[in-house]
Formats: structure tokens, sequence, C-alpha cells
């Protein structure tokens, strides 16, 4: 069973800092791995979704990289900013093609100080 | 609209009583899935309607619990005689394989069962 684990739990840094989301999952037989982020009393918005045959993607400051054998992704932010505060959840899909139901992290709080 | 409409955004009911939640997928999205997100839980995979292919109902958690697409569009959540651990956001999404299998979320219904 697949199982996505996103630590810490919660992260506090200051206005413009570079930082790091990690997330791991157990099993590398994935079909894609999507990166999302949620507002408080929000749904979830799409941020970067990377096929398991891609290294990475970028959209802006953002930057996704995903490295299946070692079953890891990283979401980094460039020069973080208050408006980026949000909870950062990232999920996987299992092979079989486009169209999967989704393995969620419990994501990661993030809160950037000005 | 151009994103998933979620009805009602929040709902408060009785213990007991019967709940319909409502979801409109992007246009020409044939995948489309309910999630549930509990107060400082991660979210729960409930059930995926891939076109006319039989529903995915794997993660509902008991038989009080059903949902429906008609005409490959709008889907239905029910939760029959709701009962206090049922309170929760219910979040909706869907995808197409046109877009990798991106998923797009509504903004959800949150649900409080008293």
């Amino acid at each position: 069973k697949q199982e996505v684990t996103q630590i810490p739990a919660a992260l506090s840094v200051p206005e413009g800092e570079n930082l790091v989301l990690n997330c791991s999952f157990t099993d590398s037989a994935i079909y894609n791995l999507q990166w999302f982020r949620q507002d408080p009393g929000k749904g979830l918005t799409s941020l970067l979704l990377i096929q398991s045959s891609q290294r990475e993607q970028t959209s802006g400051r953002l930057n996704a990289s995903l490295d299946k054998s070692s079953g890891r992704s990283t979401l980094y932010i460039a020069a973080s900013q208050p408006g980026d505060s949000a909870t950062y959840l990232c999920a996987v899909s299992p092979p079989g093609g486009a169209n999967s139901k989704l393995t969620f992290g419990k994501g990661i709080t993030l809160s950037v100080r000005p | 609209g151009a994103g998933v409409s979620q009805s009602p955004s929040n709902k408060v009911t009785e213990k007991g009583k019967d709940v319909e939640l409502r979801c409109d997928p992007i246009s020409g999205h044939t995948a489309l899935y309910w999630y549930r997100q509990s107060l400082g839980q991660g979210l729960e995979f409930l059930i995926y309607f891939q076109g006319n292919s039989a529903p995915d109902k794997s993660g509902l958690p008991s038989d009080r619990f059903s949902a429906e697409r008609t005409g490959g569009s709008v889907s239905t959540l029910t939760i029959q005689r709701t009962q206090q651990e049922d309170s929760a956001v219910y979040l909706c999404a869907s995808s197409s394989r046109r877009t990798a299998g991106e998923l797009f979320f509504g903004e959800g219904s949150r649900l409080t069962v008293l």
C-alpha cells in the first residue's frame, strides 16, 4: 500500500528565504506526482505535476523535482513571501495512466514571517 | 464556470438526517473524485468515477455513504443517517487524460453534524 510522508508538519521562515519542502513515498511505481497548495478554508490548488518520466518541473518561483528510485520529491520555493503561507501537499498516482486515484501526504503548513 | 463547482459550501445538519452534496466537474473531464478532509487529517479517498466504467468505491467508510454520477457529469454524494464523525470537508476533484491526470479541486462542502 502506497504511503506518502511529509516532514516536518509545519515550518516557519522569514521572508526572502529560499526553502525546500520534502515529500517521500514508499512505492516507487508511480504514474505522476503532484504538488498542491491549500489555503485555510479553501480547496486545493494544483501547483506542479511531474510525470514519472520527468525529473523536474518549474513554475515561476517554484521548482519541483522527482527522484522515483529513492521515492522522493522536493518543492523548492525561491525568495519566499508572506503570500506563500499555506499548506503544501504532495500526492502520487499509481501506474496505469492518467486519471487514477491519488494518495496524499498530510501536508506541510508553511508560515512566512514578514 | 471554468472550475469545479461544489454545493452547498456549508451544511449543518442534525445527527440521523440524510445529506446530499453536489459536484459539477470541469466540462470534458472524464474522471471525478470525492475526498474527505477531517480537521487536522490528510485527504481520505472516498470514491472515483472514470467515464462509463464502474466506480471505485473502495474508500467509502460505510454503507451509509453512496455516490452517483449522472450523464458522465454532475455527481452527488449522499450520506444517510449522519453521525458526528461524518463532520468534515468533502472535496470533489476532476481530471482529464489530456492534461496527464492533473487534479482540479472544488472549494469543498463543509459538513457539520450536531
